[in-house]
């Protein structure tokens, strides 16, 4: 049974710093991995897609890497600001045949920036 | 056009209410999903169509009975809840082709169900 990690749970941090989120997946034989953003209360926001077959995917001050083999995905924010303040989630996609994806869903980081 | 539309987005029902949850997407795909979302928890999947037909059923109540008029439209049909139904309900779409470039899910802004 496939499940998605993520650590840290909650991180608070200072406008303008570096950061990484972590996400970790048991079962490698996933079809891509998808990092959303989610405000409180809304919908979730797609961030950045990686198909199985990549390594890293880059939107802005947004870098996503993949490690199929060893189950592993991490998302850098540069230089974060204050709007970046937000829950994070990574989700799996997992086939099946003819009948849709799953997405399989992390716990989330809750990230907090600092003015 | 890109998004996934959802109506309501707020919605108070008693428990002998019925209610429609609706979604709505352009995009194109032929899949479609009702997730679940309680406070500070993951989405959790509820059903899944695919080319109109419902693929997956994740052991959900029958008080919950979802139905696909169309290829663009999704809706779930609120019977008899209970208040621990009270949840962010989100409707997502996604493409069947993995061929596609954008093979990834797309949600709507959900509809946040207060039961009581």
């Amino acid at each position: 049974k496939q499940e998605v990690t993520q650590i840290p749970a909650a991180l608070s941090v200072p406008e303008g710093e570096n950061l990484v989120l972590n996400c970790s997946f048991t079962d490698s034989a996933i079809y891509n991995l998808q990092w959303f953003r989610q405000d409180p209360g809304k919908g979730l926001t797609s961030l950045l897609l990686i198909q199985s077959s990549q390594r890293e995917q880059t939107s802005g001050r947004l870098n996503a890497s993949l490690d199929k083999s060893s189950g592993r995905s991490t998302l850098y924010i540069a230089a974060s600001q204050p709007g970046d303040s937000a829950t994070y989630l990574c989700a799996v996609r997992r086939e099946i045949y003819n009948q849709g994806g799953k997405l399989i869903f992390g716990q989330g980081t809750e990230l907090s920036v600092k003015p | 056009d890109t998004e996934v539309t959802q109506t309501p987005k707020h919605l108070v029902m008693g428990m002998t209410n019925k209610k429609s949850l609706k979604c709505e997407q352009h995009m194109g795909h032929r899949a479609m999903y009702w997730y679940k979302q309680k406070a500070k928890k993951p989405p959790e999947l509820m059903f899944v169509y695919s080319y109109e037909k419902l693929s997956i059923n994740e052991s959900v109540p029958s008080r919950f009975s979802p139905e696909c008029p169309n290829s663009s439209l999704l809706n779930l049909h609120l019977h008899a809840l209970q208040p621990e139904d009270s949840a962010l309900y989100l409707c997502a779409s996604s493409p069947m082709d993995p061929g596609r470039k954008n093979y990834g899910y797309t949600f709507g802004s959900g509809t946040r169900l207060t039961v009581v």
